[in-house]
C-alpha cells in the first residue's frame, strides 16, 4: 500500500484565493484525520471523519474552512478565503481502529505545506 | 483526556538507549498512553501504546509505572535517524488524540 496520499505537497496562493487540499486515506481504515501545523500551535486536530461521516470538527478555526468525505478514498480540506495566517503544515491521517477499541494506531501523509501570501 | 508533560528536550548518544519520561498524573482508568514521533518535515509515525502493562514491539518498549501516572519510552539502542520529537499522548477510546509539544531528541554520534 502505498499509504496516506495528499495533494498536493506544496502550495502558494495569495490571500483571498481559494484552497484545496486532497487526501486519500489507506485502503479499508474507516477514519480519516485533518490536522495542521504551525510553530507557534504545534500540531492540531481540525476535523475527523468515521465512516465518511463528519464526528468532530470542533478544531475548524472558523466558517472559512470546510472538510467533506464523499467516498471512503478521498476527502477535501477546503480554506475559502484564504488569509495569510493559515499557513502552516496540513497533514491528513487515516485510522483503521474504531471508537471504543483499543487500537487506534493512525498513519498520517507526507502533508501539504500551504503559504498564503 | 489527561494532559501529559514531557521535558522540552533531551540528548543521546548513539548505541546507548534512549528513555523519554512523560507524567500523566491525571490519566483515568480507561485511558492509554500512545507515543508518536515525528521527524523533520515528515507525519508523525505511531510507535508504541499501552493501557497498564509494559509493551515491547520491534521499534521501543513502554514502561508504565504501577499507578499509571508516569511511563518512559525506551528506544534501546539509538540511531541518528531516531532524532526526532516524540509525543506521549493520553487517550480515552476516541479518536480525538491531542498532540502536545513533546521531547525533542537529539542522537549525537
Amino acid at each position: 500500500d502505498a499509504g496516506v496520499i495528499q495533494s498536493p505537497r506544496h502550495e502558494v496562493t495569495e490571500m483571498g484565493q481559494e484552497v484545496t487540499l486532497r487526501c486519500k486515506p489507506i485502503s479499508g481504515h474507516n477514519s480519516l484525520f485533518w490536522y495542521r501545523q504551525t510553530m507557534m500551535r504545534g500540531l492540531e486536530l481540525l476535523i475527523y471523519f468515521n465512516n465518511n461521516v463528519p464526528i468532530d470538527d470542533s478544531g475548524m478555526p472558523e466558517d472559512r474552512f470546510s472538510a467533506k468525505m464523499p467516498n471512503a478514498s478521498f476527502s477535501t480540506l477546503k480554506i475559502q478565503p484564504s488569509e495569510p495566517r493559515d499557513s502552516a503544515v496540513y497533514f491528513c491521517a487515516s485510522s483503521g481502529g474504531l471508537a471504543g477499541t483499543s487500537y487506534n494506531e493512525q498513519f498520517f501523509g507526507p502533508g501539504t505545506r500551504l503559504t498564503v501570501l | 483526556d489527561a494532559k501529559t508533560t514531557q521535558p522540552p528536550s533531551m540528548d543521546c548518544a548513539e548505541g546507548r538507549a534512549a528513555n523519554l519520561p512523560c507524567n500523566h498524573s491525571t490519566i483515568s482508568g480507561n485511558e492509554y498512553v500512545y507515543w508518536y514521533r515525528q521527524i523533520h518535515s515528515q507525519g508523525p509515525q505511531y510507535i508504541i501504546h499501552g493501557l497498564k502493562n509494559n509493551e515491547t514491539n520491534e521499534m521501543a518498549s513502554l514502561i508504565i509505572t504501577e499507578d499509571r501516572k508516569s511511563s518512559t519510552l525506551i528506544l534501546p539502542h539509538a540511531t541518528l535517524r531516531d532524532t526526532a520529537v516524540y509525543y506521549c499522548i493520553a487517550l480515552n477510546n476516541n479518536n480525538d488524540m491531542r498532540f502536545g509539544a513533546g521531547t525533542r531528541l537529539t542522537v549525537k554520534p
